[in-house]
This record gives structure tokens, C-alpha cells and sequence, in this order.
């Protein structure tokens, strides 16, 4: 069964500790895509990458890191420099190229206090 | 980089009414304009697309338009219903992938 798979559903992280959001695609994708999104916003740009080894900085990267070390795997690391982290991820991925839809994974629930 | 605004943030019509959302972009060389639907606490899911080449799509109640030299698009829905309601997003990506989202629309589909 083909999808994008996003874990933990939630996740709970004192202020001050990085912690590393999984997404894990069996599409066979190239494109791989963070979203961040807070209540009753859209969906706002953090990192992309259109092949392995390879990506971009989106709108609000600050505070994030991400690697693409595998075509399947995209993981997002909320460092402490992040400083609202508080927040829905999404994950996406995509055939290239550039005309064809965004896959969404279920999201990721990051709560830091 | 690419820059997306959608209005209206909101809109409430009664049901079998049609609703319209409208988006524009600033980069001239997007060239793919998705929607999507998404539910509270849900992926957002797409609902119809539009590439660069085509002016107008149709899939049964809902329609997009594409004006290249505005650089605008936009969502018809017809004969609303309440299982309409939900945020809508309108997005539109660059020949280097990387897809931009407006910041939605809460259509909300009075009975």
C-alpha cells in the first residue's frame, strides 16, 4: 500500500531539546516537501528537496534542518534555535516534474512547553 | 520566491449555492495550480488541478479557471453542500518544485 508516512502522531518536547520529525515515502518520488502550520494558517515552507544529497531552504527554514540521504526518507530536525516550534508538520512528496500534485503524509503534532 | 494570496479568508454560503475562491501568484514562470480540501486535523486532500497549457477544467460540481496574464485562478463550486465545508487551499508551483499555498478559505455550507 503506497503512501507517506509521518511519525509520531504527536510529540511532546521540553524548550531547549532538537528533536527529529520521520517521514518515510514508498512512492518512489524524487520531490520530497515540509510544511508548517499554525492554527487557522496555511501552509508555510520550510525545506524541499527535489533529489537525494540535494535541497532547498522554503520561506522559514530558520530553526529547522533536514537531510535527504535516502530517496525514501526526508526527516526534519526542530532545533532549539526554532523559536515558536509549536506547531502541525506536514510532509509531502512528488513526482518531478514540476506539474504533478503533492502527496500529504497524516502530520506530525509538535508541542513544546 | 513565489508568492500566493487567496481570498476571501472566509465565506459562508447557503446549500446550493456556489461558492468561488480566487488566488493570485507572482511568479510568471509557475506553472502548475493545485487545490486543495482539507478537514479539521486532516491532510490536506486535492481536489482538482490545473496546468499552465489549459485555461479551464471541470469534475462534476467543481471548476478551476486560469488567467496566465493576470496571473490569477480560481475555484468555482456549484450546488454547494455540507459536506463542502472545510478550509480550501490554493497552490502554485515553479518549474523547481517548490509549491507555495495561500493561506485559505473556511467555506462554511449552511444547511
Amino acid at each position: 500500500d503506497g503512501g507517506i508516512t509521518q511519525s509520531p502522531k504527536y510529540l511532546f518536547r521540553k524548550e531547549g531539546q532538537n528533536v527529529t520529525l520521520s517521514c518515510e515515502q514508498n512512492l518512489n518520488h524524487d520531490a520530497m516537501y515540509w510544511y508548517r502550520q499554525d492554527p487557522g494558517q496555511g501552509l508555510r515552507l520550510i525545506y524541499y528537496s527535489q533529489i537525494v544529497n540535494d535541497f532547498q531552504k522554503g520561506d522559514i527554514a530558520e530553526g529547522y534542518s533536514v537531510s535527504r540521504e535516502k530517496k525514501e526518507s526526508f526527516p526534519l530536525t526542530v532545533t532549539s534555535a526554532q523559536k515558536n516550534p509549536t506547531a502541525f508538520y506536514l510532509c509531502a512528496s512528488s513526482p518531478t516534474p514540476g506539474n504533478s500534485p503533492l502527496h500529504f503524509g497524516n502530520g506530525t503534532r509538535l508541542t513544546v512547553t | 520566491g513565489e508568492n500566493v494570496e487567496q481570498h476571501p479568508s472566509t465565506l459562508s454560503v447557503q446549500e446550493g449555492d456556489s461558492a468561488v475562491i480566487k488566488c493570485t501568484y507572482s511568479d510568471s514562470a509557475s506553472n502548475y495550480f493545485p487545490w486543495y480540501k482539507q478537514e479539521l486535523g486532516k491532510r490536506p486532500q486535492l481536489i482538482i488541478d490545473i496546468r499552465s497549457n489549459v485555461g479551464e477544467k471541470k469534475d462534476q460540481r467543481i471548476a478551476v479557471t486560469l488567467n496566465k496574464t493576470a496571473k490569477h485562478f480560481s475555484l468555482h463550486i456549484t450546488e454547494t453542500q455540507p459536506e463542502d465545508s472545510a478550509v480550501y487551499f490554493c497552490a502554485a508551483r515553479r518549474v523547481n518544485n517548490d509549491m507555495r499555498f495561500g493561506a485559505g478559505t473556511r467555506l462554511t455550507v449552511k444547511p
